[in-house]
């Protein structure tokens, strides 16, 4: 099946620090990839949407200018948390949409990056 | 707005039982819905997907059925195992506007199947 990493699985880091998570389809091309944060003991909670090549579409209530996102190839996204704060520790989870023909509803997710903004 | 909504929010049964987590959401626009198991620290695994015209899906000891005009869908578990113990997690993705690319979360059930 399809598989979708994530790196890191967790990081630390010190409030005002920024940080890159990496999401990466391993074995498909993924025109579209979701990201959702979750806090301990509530469901996921979609931040934004991002196509391959072009800018993405943040739900409302997300700050674009901290958390950045890059969708820069068919196997590539990556989301940067700008001037952490402890209020951003959380569960990151990113999903990837197969571009397989006849599979355009299958959202395939990755294993999750703790952070922990100290 | 589309909220989805599971009960119980926690569940210990004694392995072997079978059970019923549920799932109810407000607008019956779906395109579908889907029943995810979340392990402790870890994403998500698909179990079963439901289409809007469908009525049921079934995978092993798993049966998810849909009715879209309550807002209602059911995951029934067979002969529960101790491995079975995770969050469940349904999430409807919607039909409407531009946004067929969404997947709704519900709050999870946390299921507990004691040996």
């Amino acid at each position: 099946g399809a598989v979708v990493s994530q790196h890191p699985s967790w990081v630390i880091c010190k409030s005002g620090t920024s940080v890159k998570i990496e999401c990466r389809s391993l074995d498909f091309q993924a025109t579209t990839m979701f990201w959702y944060r979750q806090f301990p003991k509530q469901s996921l909670m979609l931040m934004a949407t991002s196509n391959e090549g072009s800018k993405a579409t943040y739900e409302q209530g997300v700050e674009k200018d901290k958390f950045l996102i890059n969708h820069a190839s068919l196997t590539l996204s990556t989301l940067t948390v700008t001037s952490a704060h402890p209020e951003d520790s959380s569960f990151y989870i990113c999903s990837a949409r197969s571009r397989l023909a006849g599979n355009t509803d299958t959202q395939y997710f990755g294993p999750g990056t703790r952070l922990t903004v100290l | 707005k589309q909220e989805v909504t599971q009960i119980p929010a926690a569940l210990s049964v004694p392995e072997g039982e079978n059970l019923v987590l549920n799932c109810s959401f407000t607008d019956s626009a779906i395109y579908n819905l889907q029943w995810f198991r979340q392990d402790p620290g870890k994403g998500l695994t698909s179990l079963l997907l439901i289409q809007s015209s469908q009525r049921e899906q079934t995978s092993g000891r798993l049966n998810a059925s849909l009715d879209k005009s309550s807002g209602r869908s059911t995951l029934y578990i067979a002969a529960s195992q101790p491995g079975d113990s995770a969050t469940y997690l349904c999430a409807v993705r919607l039909r409407y506007g531009g946004a067929t690319n969404k997947l709704i979360f519900g709050t999870g059930t946390l299921l507990a199947v004691q040996p």
